[in-house]
């Protein structure tokens, strides 16, 4: 098993460009979560899903898109990148239920000048 | 306000002693709490879950309490090593929201 795995894993946009993030995940967990990580903020969470065809807004989902079309993936999209998004981005899953750890993948660096 | 502290400082401690971190947490019911690991340039990487109802979890070196009382979960890595150099992130979650709250994470280091 991969677990979750992110792509890409650095990027660098000049601001008003768009880009999507992927995340996939092969355990077949029924929700899934974008983070984003900064340096003094900690772990704040952008958007989760708590199954497939379904979102939520999360603590900063302000900038950001996503889909969660397949069960497996979870897609972070920004419409029109702003420097304030450069940032360090965490995809995770959980199985559901009763079972609370989250599963991270290794991160996506987004740098926006 | 809401808010999840850990020790801020890094902790440097000689290989073999025990590890002790902290995570304070204020105006939460909590449900749950958790501690992850988070290794330079990677994910983090869950380790242990206590509940409400819980005083202790252990697992191998590591051990962890939550007091309710004091609102305070204490981390403990027994005979480290120098392995387990790494931030450990604590997270709660409230007994009425769907979300982790996060800390900011203290940075451990183990000295040979």
């Amino acid at each position: 098993n991969a677990g979750v795995t992110q792509t890409p894993k650095f990027r660098v946009l000049k601001t008003g460009q768009s880009m999507t993030l992927l995340c996939a995940q092969d355990m077949n967990h029924e929700y899934m979560y974008w983070y984003r990580q900064d340096p003094g903020m900690g772990l704040r969470l952008i958007h989760y899903s708590v199954g497939e065809g379904t979102t939520a807004k999360g603590e900063v989902p302000d900038g950001y898109n996503v889909s969660r079309l397949k069960k497996q993936n979870f897609l972070l999209g920004l419409e029109s990148a702003a420097p304030s998004q450069t940032s360090v981005y965490f995809c995770a899953s959980r199985p559901g239920g009763t079972i609370y750890e989250q599963y991270f993948g290794p991160g996506t660096r987004l740098t926006v000048t | 306000s809401q808010k999840i502290e850990q020790n801020s400082e890094a902790l440097n401690i000689q290989e073999g002693k025990t590890a002790t971190l902290t995570c304070n947490y204020t105006n939460y019911s909590p449900a749950y709490l958790q501690w992850y690991r988070q290794d330079p340039g990677r994910g983090p990487v869950f380790l242990l879950l206590i509940r409400e109802n819980e005083k202790e979890k252990r697992k191998e070196r590591l051990k962890v309490t939550f007091d309710t009382t004091l609102k305070q979960s204490l981390f403990h890595i027994t005979a480290s090593q120098p392995a387990d150099s790494a931030t450990y992130l604590c997270a709660l979650k409230a007994g009425n929201n769907r979300k982790l709250i996060w800390g900011l994470g203290t940075s451990l280091a183990v000295n040979p």
